[in-house]
């Protein structure tokens, strides 16, 4: 069975300081899928982004960066030089095979609090 | 370009009582999924359907059905309500095969609450 752990519930942070969430996830699929999402206040659902298990190259993007590490099961997103606007749920979760699309495990979520 | 749309936002019902969750995509996928989000959870997938008329249970499939009869809109259904139901609703959808990004496309979500 898949699982993913997102075992920090809650971040606060004052504005300007990077804050790093934890993923750690559990498959036997020898092929599988990475995505964070963000849950701002009003409520919808933001895609961030996909990582694919063949692909351990890290990704920044923006503020945004992601450290997938497969020998350890984690796919870790960092926010560099937080923001009020970045206040929100990030859910990280898992995908199956090519078949599986949307078929998402989701952790649990960590809310991230900026103040200013 | 509407994206995903779900009706009703809001929704109070009395136990034992029925009501149908609509989804509608503008955006032709093929894809589409019922989740549902608890607090200290996250999201839970339903039900979901690879296509006009085919559906197919998800983690926690029990106490809802759903129908897709139209490609572009996916029903759910609660034919006899239940505490344990009350829940925010997200409705998503997404293209198929492995040239898309994976991206999930939500719905705003419909909060159910169950007397």
């Amino acid at each position: 069975a898949q699982k993913v752990t997102q075992a920090q519930t809650e971040i606060s942070v004052v504005e300007k300081e990077d804050v790093t969430l934890d993923c750690v996830y559990e498959t036997r699929d020898t092929t599988y899928y990475l995505f964070w999402y963000k849950q701002p206040p009003s409520g919808e659902l933001v895609f961030l982004i996909r990582r694919n298990s063949f692909d351990e190259q890290n990704e920044i993007s923006g503020r945004y960066s992601w450290n997938f590490q497969k020998s350890t099961s984690s796919f870790n997103f960092t926010i560099t030089a937080s923001q009020v606007v970045d206040s929100a749920v990030y859910f990280c979760a898992l995908g199956g095979t090519t078949d599986s699309w949307g078929k998402l495990q989701f952790g649990a979520g960590t809310q991230v609090v900026v103040t200013p | 370009n509407a994206g995903v749309t779900q009706t009703p936002k809001f929704r109070v019902l009395k136990t034992g009582q029925s009501m149908t969750l609509l989804c509608a995509q503008d955006m032709n996928h093929e894809y589409m999924y019922w989740y549902r989000q608890d607090p200290g959870m996250g999201l839970r997938l339903i039900h979901y359907s690879v296509g006009e008329g085919t559906t197919a249970k998800g983690e926690v499939p029990d106490g809802y059905n759903v129908s897709r009869l139209k490609k572009q809109n996916f029903l759910l259904g609660l034919e006899s309500a239940a505490p344990s139901q009350t829940s925010v609703y997200f409705c998503a959808s997404s293209r198929p095969g492995p040239t898309n990004t994976g991206e999930l496309f939500f719905g705003e979500g419909s909060r159910l609450t169950v007397l």
